[in-house]
């Protein structure tokens, strides 16, 4: 079974600069999707970003970035130049095509963007 | 806006009640998921539906049904319910999310949630 791990449960940064989100997933497919997504408090959620499997090359959408490492099975979410409307939950999932695309999330990190 | 949209926005109940929470996903999209997220916590999925079929089921109690309809509308009846079914329940859609099909991009993209309140 596909399992995604956050490993920080709470992040803060200062506006302006820039943070990186850790998340880890478990897979025996060599095929998948990954995605970042944002929960404000307004608990709507937002794609940030998307990742497939096969690119080796990162995602990049403005100014948010991924760190897609394979073999390591890491894909971490960089945000740079911080803004207070960044303050959210962030979610991190997988999907795999050969399981009907259903998404396995992980627990979240929380980030507070800070004036 | 993500084009998905579910209704009702909140819903307070009692326990023992039913209720029907209903979906209507982004124009083209076949594909319907649901998803549970109680207090603090990440999502569960729940199940999935393409084309008015049953798809995929994930973590759906036997009390929980669902089933998507011709206009590919869906809804999800919750019955019996008791106090720990309180949680944010979101309805994503998806152009396909067939199995197998790598090619698919199957981007999920989710509706604003129904808050479900059972006192």
């Amino acid at each position: 079974a596909q399992t995604v791990t956050q490993s920080q449960p709470e992040m803060s940064v200062q506006e302006a600069e820039t943070v990186t989100l850790s998340c880890t997933y478990d897979t025996s497919e060599s095929n998948y999707y990954l995605f970042w997504y944002k929960q404000p408090p307004s608990r709507q959620m937002i794609l940030v970003i998307r990742q497939e499997a096969y690119k080796q090359q990162n995602a990049t959408e403005n100014r948010f970035s991924v760190n897609f490492q394979k073999a390591a099975k890491s894909f971490s979410l960089k945000i740079s130049d911080s803004q207070l409307g960044d303050t959210a939950m962030y979610f991190c999932a997988f999907a795999s095509p050969y399981n009907n695309n259903d998404m396995r999330f992980g627990a979240g990190t929380r980030l507070t963007v800070k004036p | 806006d993500s084009g998905v949209t579910q209704t009702p926005k909140h819903l307070i109940t009692a326990t023992g009640q039913r209720v029907t929470l209903r979906c209507s996903p982004r124009s083209g999209d076949l594909s319907v998921y649901w998803y549970q997220q109680s207090l603090d916590q990440g999502l569960q999925f729940l199940i999935q539906y393409y084309n008015g079929e049953e798809r995929a089921k994930g973590n759906i109690l036997e009390r929980f049904s669902a089933q998507q309809f011709p206009d590919l509308h869906s809804e999800l009846n919750l019955s019996s319910l008791e106090l720990g079914d309180s949680a944010l329940y979101f309805c994503a859609s998806s152009v396909a999310g067939l199995a197998g099909e790598v090619s698919s991009t199957d981007t999920q993209y989710f509706g604003p949630g129904t808050r479900l309140t059972v006192l």
